[in-house]
């Protein structure tokens, strides 16, 4: 089955902790892209990767990082995570010329 | 950047009515427009997409229509029903596949 995940579905950490969100896609897509999502904000785009090894940043990068090793892979890291960061976060990946997928979320919760 | 406005921000409408929801484009290169449905506790769904070459399209009972030169598009959905109760997104890219630039959403109650 054609799918992206993402893992952990929920977690809850504490500040300055440092934490790993996985993302991982099955249709060979070269487009993959973190999005945030808060109540009355909309999605808002973190970082996104145009194929291994290529990544750039979106409208909310400060505090993440990223990397692309393998095409399927794309995982979020957060170095020291803040309570504003508190968030659903959303993983999405495509093809050039297709439409996006997104993963089931990860809501995360930053005391 | 691109810079995408939706209205409203909130709409309630009775079933079999016909609900609007209308967007506006900051980018003129933007040439995709995709709408996404995200009911409670899901991920955003695409359920309709145009292309700036194409000024309108229709899937049963959701319609799109784009005016390029006015940079706005919109989301018809006509005989509501409650199930098309839901948080409704624009988006606007350079492409489809490529970076969306998102609308703060649209929540969707259609009432019985």
């Amino acid at each position: 089955e054609a799918q992206v995940t993402q893992n952990p579905r929920y977690l809850i950490t504490v500040t300055g902790k440092k934490l790993t969100v996985t993302c991982s896609q099955n249709m060979n897509h070269e487009y993959m892209s973190w999005y945030r999502q808060d109540p009355g904000l909309g999605l808002r785009q973190i970082y996104y990767s145009m194929n291994v090894e290529v990544t750039d940043k979106g409208d909310v990068p400060e505090g993440y990082k990223v990397s692309r090793k393998e095409k399927r892979n794309f995982p979020l890291i957060l170095e020291s995570p803040s309570p504003n960061q508190t968030s659903l976060y959303f993983c999405a990946s495509s093809s050039l010329g297709d439409e996006q997928y997104f993963g089931p979320g990860t809501r995360l919760t930053v005391t | 950047g691109e810079n995408v406005e939706q209205h409203p921000s909130t709409l309630s409408v009775q079933e079999g009515d016909s609900a609007v929801i209308k967007c506006t484009y900051s980018d003129s290169a933007s040439n995709y427009f995709p709408w996404y449905k995200q009911e409670l506790g899901k991920r955003p769904q695409l359920i309709i997409d145009i292309r700036s070459n194409v000024g309108e399209k229709k899937d049963q009972r959701i319609a799109v229509t784009l005016n390029k030169t006015a940079k706005h598009f919109s989301l018809h959905i006509t005989e509501t029903q409650p199930e098309d109760s839901a948080v409704y997104f624009c988006a606007a890219s350079l492409s489809s596949g490529y970076a969306l630039n998102f609308g703060k959403g649209t929540s969707l109650l259609v009432t019985p």
